[in-house]
């Protein structure tokens, strides 16, 4: 099945530190990729949709200068943290699902857990 | 944006018992319908998806959908105390690749 391979799986840093998270699709392409971010006991919040080639899609409330997304391959996203504060420490998810086949599922990376001190 | 809702929950039944998990959405375009297993720490794993009405069975689970009432459930038979874990209703757009879940179901299965 579809593989979508998430790294850091954790980070933990000082405040002000700029963090980056990729996020591959391996043995499939992807236009399109998605972020989300999770809150302890909270569900997944779509953050952006990554398109390869352009421009990332933000969600409302979502700072783009602060996350910055680059798709600059058919199988890698970037997530960046920029400037990082101890609020946005959270557990981050990528997702991406086999384009061209109807009703195909997103999949999902194991995560990064981001921990701002 | 789009709405899907979900009990939050804990939903808590004892192991062999049928655990039902409930579902509902906005968008009436809406075209395919999932279900994932997110255990704590951890990121969601698929279960299974549906996209025309009725029910669909894979092994334990059986995914029901009602797109007249805007309505899907996850039946999970036999439940095991290893099923206890936060269920993800996830609903795709029409056209697309958007997905929009639910805020998730805890469930406790007792042994």
């Amino acid at each position: 099945g579809a593989v979508v391979s998430q790294h850091p799986s954790r980070v933990i840093c000082k405040s002000g530190t700029s963090v980056k998270i990729e996020c591959r699709s391996l043995d499939f392409q992807a236009t399109t990729m998605f972020w989300y971010r999770q809150f302890p006991k909270q569900s997944l919040m779509l953050m952006a949709t990554s398109n390869e080639g352009s421009k990332a899609t933000y969600e409302q409330g979502v700072e783009k200068d602060k996350f910055l997304i680059n798709h600059a391959s058919l199988t890698l996203s970037t997530l960046t943290v920029t400037s990082a504060h101890p609020e946005d420490s959270s557990f981050y998810i990528c997702s991406a699902r086999v384009e061209g086949v109807t009703n195909q599922p997103q999949h999902f990376g194991d995560g990064t857990r981001l921990s701002i001190l | 944006q789009k709405e899907v809702e979900q009990n939050s929950g804990p939903l808590s039944v004892p192991e062999g018992a049928i655990a039902s998990l409930n579902c509902t959405y906005s968008d009436r375009g809406s075209q395919s319908f999932f279900w994932y297993r997110q255990y704590s720490g951890k990121s969601p794993e698929l279960i299974m998806f549906i996209y025309s009405n009725g029910d669909k069975e894979d092994g334990r689970f059986t995914a029901q959908l009602n797109k007249a009432s805007q309505y899907v459930s996850l039946l999970i038979r036999d439940s095991q105390p290893s099923d206890s874990a936060t269920y993800l209703c996830a609903v795709r757009e029409y056209n697309f690749n958007k997905f929009y879940f639910g805020s998730g179901t805890k469930l406790n299965v007792k042994p």
